[in-house]
């Protein structure tokens, strides 16, 4: 049973860097053919799509998060990263990690609990 | 301002159907498949729905799924108290180069 458990700071200082890890068990990150995906959802708000990091090493970024985002995976450690730079309070939220189910479109079946981060001083 | 159109709140009575929207443009919905999503207080999404209207191991068939131009459809059967939760459309927009989701719904079992 394939289990993503993300894991890093609760709080983040303005202007810092944000760092989260996604700890994968159950299936190998490299000999899996699918995408992962950071995903968040600010307190009482929707879903919002971080990017993701295709099997072959192409990523995708929300184009409102590029400028400061980047996805990451170290296969020795079967975990997925992710950077966000130059925090503000409106990153907020809670961030899941996902992996994508069989099928063809952009869907995500493996979900981790979330963890939430706050953006303060 | 989200990508994807849904609206805020629907409400039906226990055992009723409801059907919950999802409205979009070409460069999302219209050229790409729809997942759709449950939200139970204080818990990760779940997948209802992929590839418009596929249901993974262990979703009960009372959830289905449609697509007809840009607009998709989450249809839920036979509603239990259990059903009352949050729900999201997503899929790929092509323009985006990225995953796009709905603002959310929130369902109410009377």
């Amino acid at each position: 049973q394939l289990q993503l458990q993300e894991s890093g700071p609760g709080l983040v200082k303005p202007s810092e860097t944000l760092s989260l890890t996604c700890t994968v068990s159950g299936d190998s990150i490299s000999s899996s053919p699918y995408y992962w995906a950071w995903i968040r959802q600010p307190p009482g708000k929707g879903l919002e799509y971080i990017g993701s990091l295709s099997y072959s090493g192409s990523t995708f970024y929300n184009p409102s998060l590029t400028s400061r985002v980047t996805i990451s995976v170290d296969t020795s450690k079967n975990q997925v990263s992710l950077k966000l730079r130059s925090v503000t309070a409106a990153d907020t939220a809670v961030y899941y990690c996902a992996r994508k189910g069989d099928g063809s479109g952009s869907q995500y079946l493996y979900w981790g609990q979330g963890t939430l981060v706050t953006v303060s001083s | 301002q989200s990508v994807l159109t849904q609206p805020p709140s629907v409400s039906a009575a226990p055992g009723q159907k409801v059907t919950i929207s999802c409205s979009g443009s070409s460069s999302n919905i219209g050229n790409n498949y729809v997942s759709w999503y449950q939200q139970l207080p204080r818990t990760a999404p779940k997948l209802l729905i992929y590839d418009n209207n596929k249901r993974p191991s262990g979703i009960p068939d009372r959830f289905s799924g449609s697509k007809s131009g840009t607009s998709a459809t989450l249809g839920i059967t036979g509603l239990q108290t259990g059903d009352e939760a949050d729900y999201y459309c997503g899929t790929w927009d092509s323009g985006l180069s990225a995953v796009v989701f709905g603002g959310g719904t929130k369902l109410t079992v009377l």
